[in-house]
């Protein structure tokens, strides 16, 4: 099982460009998540998905927009990048309500410029 | 919201030797995960603690959970060039939510 997979691995960006990030796992979970990770700020949720065909907001929402694809896949666009978005974005998976180890995958490096 | 302290924010061993790190909370927590992130890859689920008091154990790694279940720390003994790396703690935050601590970054002095 390859787990959770993300594409791209790095990606630099113009302000104002848009771009999707794909996430898939392949381990029947039902919950996924994406969070970004910034220096001496922890992991900070932007959105998640607690079950197929449902999607909620996190912590950091604005300027970001998901899609539940099916059960494997869950992506993240940002529709008009601004250098606040320079980011390491993770995507995460879990099994679901109250099981809660989640499994991340290796990340994408984003800087927008 | 919920949320908690993670103490150190980073911690500097000379390796061989011993160190804690912490993750407070001021309210009452339900439990609470630890993950490892080493420099350049992702968070990696370590243990989960659940009961008051709950000491468990992972080879050199020592997790415990407070009596009164606010606070939780990582004892690491003879550290290692291999124990480099973020540490996070994590808390539940309603059904499907984790919040996690800003971390504790750990470097080694051969």
């Amino acid at each position: 099982n390859a787990g959770v997979t993300q594409t791209p691995k790095f990606q630099v960006l113009k302000t104002g460009q848009s771009m999707t990030l794909q996430c898939a796992q392949d381990m029947n979970h039902n919950s996924m998540y994406w969070y970004r990770q910034d220096p001496g700020m922890g992991l900070r949720l932007i959105y998640y998905s607690a079950s197929e065909g449902t999607t909620d907001k996190g912590e950091v929402p604005n300027g970001y927009n998901v899609s539940r694809l099916n059960k494997r896949e869950f992506s993240l666009r940002l529709e008009s990048a601004a250098p606040s978005q320079t980011s390491v974005y993770f995507c995460a998976s879990s099994v679901g309500q109250g099981v809660y180890e989640q499994f991340f995958g290796p990340g994408t490096r984003l800087t927008v410029l | 919201g919920q949320q908690v302290m993670q103490i150190p924010q980073y911690q500097h061993v000379q390796e061989g030797e011993d160190f804690t790190t912490y993750c407070n909370s001021s309210t009452t927590l339900s439990n609470i995960q630890w993950y490892k992130q080493r420099p350049g890859g992702h968070p990696v689920f370590l243990i989960q603690l659940v009961k008051s008091g709950e000491v468990k154990k992972q080879k050199r790694l020592t997790f415990q959970f407070g009596e009164a279940k606010k606070n939780s720390s990582l004892h690491i003994t003879a550290t290692q060039t291999t124990d480099v790396g973020t540490y996070f703690c994590a808390i539940k935050k309603g059904d499907y939510k984790l919040s996690f601590g800003a971390g504790t970054t750990v470097t080694v002095r051969a």
